[in-house]
């Protein structure tokens, strides 16, 4: 079964500082690949996702992640942090039948 | 508007008595699912629908029932809740059930079983 790996439950960042938020994940062929951010009370919001080509996808609110098939990762990364980006920051993969498979979640708190 | 409704949003109930909570879509999906979201173990799914009268079990399914009557509406049902059962639930529905086609989440709905 695929599985997905946040290593950081926490993360605290200032403000302006950049930002990387990590994710592995297991599977055997190419994975499709999703970040999705939950605000504190909120739904979930997909902020990428990554099926094939370009390594590096652009996604909202200036986030970018990248694939890397020798690491198994898609770590996600914005240059510049702002206070409203504090929220939960989940990874996940896509499995057969649209399932997606969801990393444990990193919590993103932004110091001011 | 494309929208996964979920009702109710916010819930606290008694231990063993028998509770809804219903997902609706607009967007004629043939694919429905139900995860719930818990501390440190980030969303899990419980049950999925290719479509109308086609369930089957998601990785946690324990404690829980659904139907899929028509193409809309997926509701999610706890016969006898138990506090392990408190969550929050997310409804979520896509065009096919094929990996890659989007995926639309509803709000959530907080559930709180005392």
């Amino acid at each position: 079964a695929q599985s997905v790996t946040q290593p950081d439950i926490h993360i605290t960042v200032s403000e302006g500082a950049s930002l990387e938020l990590r994710c592995n994940y297991s599977y055997g062929a190419t994975p499709y690949l999703f970040w999705y951010v939950q605000s504190p009370g909120q739904g979930l919001q997909l902020l990428l996702k990554y099926f094939s080509g370009d390594t590096l996808v652009q996604g909202i609110k200036g986030f970018e992640a990248e694939f890397k098939r020798s690491q198994s990762s898609f770590n996600l990364r914005k240059p510049s942090v702002h206070w409203s980006d504090a929220a939960e920051y989940f990874c996940a993969v896509g499995e057969e039948g649209n399932k997606l498979v969801f990393g444990a979640g990193t919590i993103l708190r932004v110091k001011s | 508007e494309a929208q996964v409704t979920q009702n109710p949003r916010y819930l606290i109930t008694v231990t063993g008595k028998k509770l809804t909570v219903t997902c609706s879509q607009n967007m004629n999906h043939e694919y429905m699912s139900w995860y719930r979201q818990d501390p440190g173990l980030g969303l899990r799914q419980i049950y999925y629908s290719m479509n109308v009268e086609v369930t089957d079990k998601g990785d946690v399914p324990e404690g829980y029932k659904v139907s899929r009557k028509e193409k809309r509406n997926f509701p999610l049902i706890l016969e006898s809740p138990s506090p392990n059962q408190t969550s929050l639930y997310f409804c979520a529905s896509s065009a096919f059930a094929a990996s890659g086609n989007t995926i639309y989440f509803g709000e959530g709905s907080w559930l709180t079983v005392v």
